[in-house]
């Protein structure tokens, strides 16, 4: 079984660019959650998607988006990047119903804003 | 809102003793605790859970951790470590019955076990 995919690995973008990560989860599951991970913050909470509706969303500006296909596959977007938004994006992967069992994650995407 | 507190930031230990890495949680409601390592470069990965029943759960590398309610914490704990351990680990809980998977996680500890 494979496991959730996160594409690309690495990232490096200007201040300023746009970026859509990609995730594709584990086959079966129909959630996904993104979260973002830096060395001040920790990791954070984005959003969850769940049949392509979001189920849930985190404190972040509007500049981070996100959407879920009827395959599951999600992404995310973050609009006029800025320094801050450097970070390694995790996505994870879970059925979405019944009983919470676990999150299964991503490597991850590595992204630099310069 | 809940919130997750790790104690310590990093734990040396050496190889073959034991350890504690120490979580403690705050929420209104009742939650699911859990346990993830992050290995560099890596995302991560479940270690252990607690959703209901024993309070004492047990990884298959060795690790265990105890879920205490009226202290509102779940501490990890290993009898002796080996240098594969070193990696970073951080706990989470997430609302039970929320019909959300959403995970707060604390700040994460690094453990570095010495040769």
């Amino acid at each position: 079984k494979a496991g959730v995919t996160q594409t690309p690995r690495y990232l490096i973008k200007t201040r300023g660019q746009q970026v859509t990560l990609s995730c594709s989860p584990i086959s079966g599951h129909r959630s996904v959650s993104w979260y973002q991970q830096t060395p001040g913050q920790g990791l954070q909470f984005l959003f969850e998607y769940f049949s392509e509706t979001q189920r849930n969303k985190g404190n972040f500006p509007g500049r981070f988006s996100g959407r879920q296909f009827s395959n599951s596959r999600s992404e995310m977007n973050v609009s006029t990047l800025e320094l801050g938004d450097s970070a390694l994006y995790l996505c994870a992967s879970s059925l979405g119903v019944g009983t919470i069992t676990e999150a299964f994650f991503g490597q991850g995407t590595r992204l630099t804003v310069v | 809102a809940q919130s997750v507190t790790q104690l310590d930031s990093q734990v040396p230990v050496f190889e073959e003793a034991p350890v504690e890495l120490r979580c403690n949680y705050s929420s209104s409601v009742s939650v699911y605790l859990f346990w993830y390592v992050q290995y560099p470069n890596q995302g991560l990965q479940l270690l252990l859970k607690y959703l209901s029943g024993s309070t004492l759960v047990e990884s298959i590398n060795g690790f265990e951790a105890e879920f205490n309610k009226s202290q509102t914490s779940f501490h990890l704990r290993k009898p002796s470590v080996h240098i594969s351990d070193t990696a970073e680990y951080f706990c989470a809980v997430s609302l039970s019955g929320a019909g959300s998977y959403q995970l707060t996680f604390g700040k994460g500890t690094k453990l570095s076990v010495i040769p």
